[in-house]
């Protein structure tokens, strides 16, 4: 199974919105939606922002949204603050019952 | 509050058997309601999902690593393992275990694993002599 392609690096200037890309195949991303996207800092863990395509755990601030059109998922961070500022992964079910998962984008805030 | 916690040695010699256990707080293992899972993350790169265990169904692991992994559960102790034989350099990462979530298929109806909701703080292992 073969990673999921997301950007190496996105940026934004506090305020604005940025949308981070992950495409995948039929076989994952575009097969299910079962798409979640996690959050992490340095030397932390990643944190769950997104699950099921587009539903946010409670908790996680309604600036995160995601999105699924056939085998690429986004997501999307609307007013852009500095603690955005971390690498975001996205994952994806597969058709062989495993999970892949993107290569992970940084995200830097201007 | 559920936690979870990784545990095990830091070192491991190349050829030999890298073992953690992860330790479940505020949840039973028991319960049926989640996937527990293994993923590790190599210094500056992506995560790497290994595999999954339910008591309830199959354990699948990552094809790429399937020859090498074993996760177990102990419910009596609310644990959950991952062995990983004839390590390599190429095996040094940030271990991370997992609660999974879980969600019934519309279109199957089968119970699947949904996403990765609660993460250990991660253990750094290192494979050399």
């Amino acid at each position: 199974q073969s990673a999921l392609t997301q950007p190496a690096s996105v940026s934004g200037s506090p305020g604005q919105s940025i949308t981070i890309s992950c495409t995948g195949t039929s076989s994952d991303v575009g097969g299910y939606n079962y798409v979640s996207w996690y959050q992490q800092h340095p030397g932390k863990a990643p944190k769950l922002m997104i699950y099921d395509v587009s539903k946010r755990p409670s908790g996680v601030s309604s600036r995160f949204s995601g999105s699924k059109s056939g085998n690429t998922a986004s997501l999307t961070i609307s007013g852009l603050q500095a603690e955005d500022e971390a690498d975001y992964y996205c994952s994806s079910y597969t058709s062989i019952s495993t999970w892949v998962f993107g290569g992970g984008t940084k995200l830097t805030v201007l | 509050q559920v936690q979870l916690q990784e545990s095990g040695p830091g070192l491991v010699k190349p050829s030999q058997t890298l073992s953690l256990t992860c330790t479940v707080s505020g949840d039973s293992l028991s319960s049926g309601s989640f996937f527990w899972s293994w993923i590790r993350q190599p210094a500056g790169k992506g995560l790497e999902y290994i595999g999954r265990i339910y008591t309830s169904g199959p354990t699948i692991y990552n094809p790429s690593l399937k020859s090498r992994v074993t996760i177990s559960v102990d419910t009596s102790k609310n644990q959950f393992s991952l062995r990983l034989s004839s390590v390599t350099a190429a095996d040094t990462a940030v271990y991370y275990c997992a609660r999974v979530s879980g969600t019934t298929d519309i279109l199957t109806g089968y119970y699947v694993p949904d996403a990765f909701d609660i993460w250990g703080q991660g253990t750094m292992v290192t494979v050399s002599s």
